[in-house]
């Protein structure tokens, strides 16, 4: 099993680009999220989203859309990028409250986004 | 909101014991969790405590006193590969489930 696997692992961007970062489990989990992790503020999350279809916001979801369109994929799209969010982007999923402790999260390894 | 606070720098030596704390304020969460993350690398789950008291985990014990709002790792015969940021994480009770908010991190250098 693969896991969590993120791409791109490395992307530079000018400011007003777009971009889509793409997140895939194989673990059949229901809960999947996206984290942003800058210097000394620890993990921060985006989005998040319970089950295909859905999606919710986080703490800081200014700037970012998400999408569920199946169970194993959780996109991040960026419409229009300012260097504020150059950031390391980690996505992560859980199971559901019913199949297991959704405190144990699982990683992928992360895409590390420059905006100039 | 939800308030994590841990120091953000640890220093040891090899085979020494260390322990990183975790206090928090919050009005109620399920549980306490650690993480551990290498330079570069993804963030990985290490240990979860849903009840007061120690668990035990190998070379790795957390501890959780919610009477005193404190946790804390405790990281025994320590490795130069225990080298890494260590992040304290709660979900508070009433959050959407799943949801979990991080402390700072605490970077931990082991020294040879």
């Amino acid at each position: 099993n693969a896991g969590v696997t993120q791409t791109p692992k490395f992307r530079v961007l000018k400011t007003g680009q777009s971009m889509t970062l793409l997140c895939a489990q194989d673990m059949n989990h229901e809960y999947m999220y996206w984290y942003r992790q800058d210097p000394g503020m620890g993990l921060r999350l985006i989005h998040y989203s319970v089950g295909e279809g859905t999606t919710a916001k986080g703490e800081v979801p200014d700037g970012y859309n998400v999408s569920r369109l199946k169970k194993q994929n959780f996109l991040l799209g960026l419409e229009s990028a300012a260097p504020s969010q150059t950031s390391v982007y980690f996505c992560a999923s859980s199971y559901s409250p019913l199949e297991g402790p959704q405190e144990t999260q699982y990683f992928g390894p992360g895409t590390r986004l420059l905006v100039l | 909101g939800q308030s994590l606070e841990q120091p953000s720098e640890v220093t040891a030596v090899e085979g020494a014991i260390v322990q990183i704390n975790c206090t928090y304020q919050t009005s109620g969460f399920y549980g306490l969790s650690w993480y551990q993350q290498h330079d570069g690398g993804a963030p990985t789950f290490l240990s979860y405590n849903a009840l007061d008291g120690l668990e035990e985990t190998g070379r790795f014990s957390s501890f959780l006193s919610r009477s005193d709002s404190y946790g804390y790792l405790l990281l025994q015969e320590l490795q130069m590969k225990d080298s890494a940021s260590y992040f304290c994480a709660v979900r508070p009770r009433g959050s959407t489930l799943g949801r979990l908010y991080f402390g700072r991190g605490t970077q931990l250098t082991v020294w040879p």
